[in-house]
């Protein structure tokens, strides 16, 4: 089946920095999902980008499908930003979705 | 609007108890789906359900899982005579369409975490 690699596995920024997640895949896929996944286990939307380029405030993301792999961008990172992000893709099985996880990048935020 | 929601929250059961999870995805979404997250793990696909159509038990890990959708809304997942490496959080989400749509985000509840003793 499908692979998804993230990088890095773990992360720790200083209050302010910037950040680059990286997600690579190992097939053609057409549902892309980054999540942040914050200390009481909720998983919450980050962006449904398949292909482009999305920002949303301080986070933005690009995924170039044609070379297998989406970037997620952290500026200005503060402590609320802590937790496990995932990158989960998506591709057509039998005619369904399911959603195949990565093993997250752990992020740290100290003040 | 309301979010994905599921019951209970924690679930402790003792080696060998049957376990019902409860999961109610967003309202008019068609597609609903169960995934489990083991600790320090990501999460990995158990089961789909798309309008009236048979699911599909793919990820299922055993025949003592199993999972019903009720009307096309509520879904119960169901582990008979649990073990201790059934302990995970359950995850429950749903998306407005399923298969055949170029829009399928995906939604997700709380979660259930079950310890098996």
């Amino acid at each position: 089946g499908i692979q998804v690699e993230q990088s890095p596995p773990d992360l720790i920024l200083q209050e302010g920095a910037n950040s680059t997640l990286r997600c690579n895949f190992s097939d053609s896929v057409n549902n892309l999902q980054w999540f942040h996944q914050n200390p009481w286990g909720q998983l919450i939307n980050l962006f449904y980008i398949p292909s482009g380029t999305k920002q949303n405030g301080r986070l933005s993301a690009t995924t170039v499908a044609t070379e297998r792999y989406s970037l997620l961008y952290i500026s200005s990172s503060q402590t609320t930003d802590s937790g496990v992000y995932f990158c989960a893709v998506g591709r057509p099985y039998t005619g369904f979705q399911k959603l195949v996880f990565g093993t997250g990048t752990r992020l740290l935020v100290s003040p | 609007g309301a979010g994905v929601s599921q019951s209970p929250s924690n679930k402790v059961t003792e080696k060998g108890k049957d376990v019902e999870l409860r999961c109610d995805p967003i309202s008019g979404h068609t597609a609903l789906y169960w995934y489990r997250q083991r600790l320090g793990q990501g999460l990995e696909f158990l089961i789909y359900f798309q309008g009236n159509s048979a699911p599909d038990k793919s990820g299922l890990p055993s025949d003592r899982f199993s999972a019903e959708r009720t009307g096309g809304s509520v879904s119960t997942l169901t582990i008979q005579r649990t073990q201790q490496e059934d302990s995970a959080v359950y995850l429950c989400a749903s998306s407005p369409r399923g298969s055949g749509s170029t829009y399928n985000e995906q939604f997700f509840g709380p979660g259930t975490r079950l310890t098996v003793l």
